[in-house]
């Protein structure tokens, strides 16, 4: 399957400070989604991306589609310690319906 | 509008049983697609069902195998159980309408196997 190469793998930052995170891979996606997971649930969405070079924010967070459409960046001012989670991006390649593929996760611990 | 729920949140079983797992999906949404999450291996994509018809498959053998209801419920059965299915199963619902839509999750059901 698609590989997408999410990075760094784990994160330890101290309250206030930013954090940024991306996925990249060597395939061309259509989609970008960036979820966040917290112990014991399932991921919840953040931002969705559709075209190569968009940028969208939420609140403190704001993701970019990547003009070769081969990565994305979420990045988080200002962090809080309800931030503490693991980040996932997704990433839709052509012409598979709605098979989306998952980076392998960014643990994020916030140092109050 | 309630969000997608799965059943059962737990479960334990034995090597050799079967099991089945369900998920309703979100109020009008026509979209179910099922994933395994486990340590090793990360979210890894099992199927989707679109108006109870199996539109895309990942790769996991034949043991794994779902189906779709009239009302977008959908269900999903692992039969002969291994040590290495043991991962939480995680279901997520879109409206359908096109590919690339957002995925909402539920909470997963986590699966041991003993």
């Amino acid at each position: 399957g698609q590989q997408l190469n999410q990075s760094p793998q784990s994160m330890f930052i101290q309250e206030g400070e930013d954090v940024s995170m991306n996925c990249t891979s060597s395939s061309i996606f259509n989609t970008w989604l960036w979820y966040k997971q917290e112990p014991g649930e399932g991921p919840v969405l953040l931002i969705a991306l559709y075209k190569a070079g968009e940028l969208t924010s939420n609140g403190r967070l704001t993701a970019q589609f990547g003009i070769t459409r081969k990565d994305s960046f979420l990045n988080i001012s200002a962090s809080i310690p309800s931030d503490v989670g693991i980040y996932f991006c997704a990433a839709l390649y052509p012409n598979t319906g709605n098979q989306f593929y998952f980076g392998t996760g960014t643990s994020l611990t916030v140092i109050p | 509008k309630a969000g997608v729920t799965q059943t059962p949140r737990y479960l334990i079983k034995t090597r050799g049983q079967q099991v089945t797992l369900s998920c309703s999906p979100i109020s009008g949404h026509r979209s179910v697609s099922w994933y395994q999450q486990t340590p090793g291996q990360g979210l890894q994509f099992l199927f989707e069902y679109f108006s109870e018809t199996q539109r895309n498959k990942g790769n996991f053998p034949g043991r794994f195998s779902g189906r779709q209801f009239s009302n977008s419920r959908s269900e999903m059965n692992v039969s002969t159980l291994e040590l290495g299915d043991s991962a939480l199963y995680l279901c997520a619902s879109s409206s359908g309408r096109g590919p690339g839509e957002k995925l909402f999750f539920g909470s997963g059901t986590q699966l041991s196997v003993l």
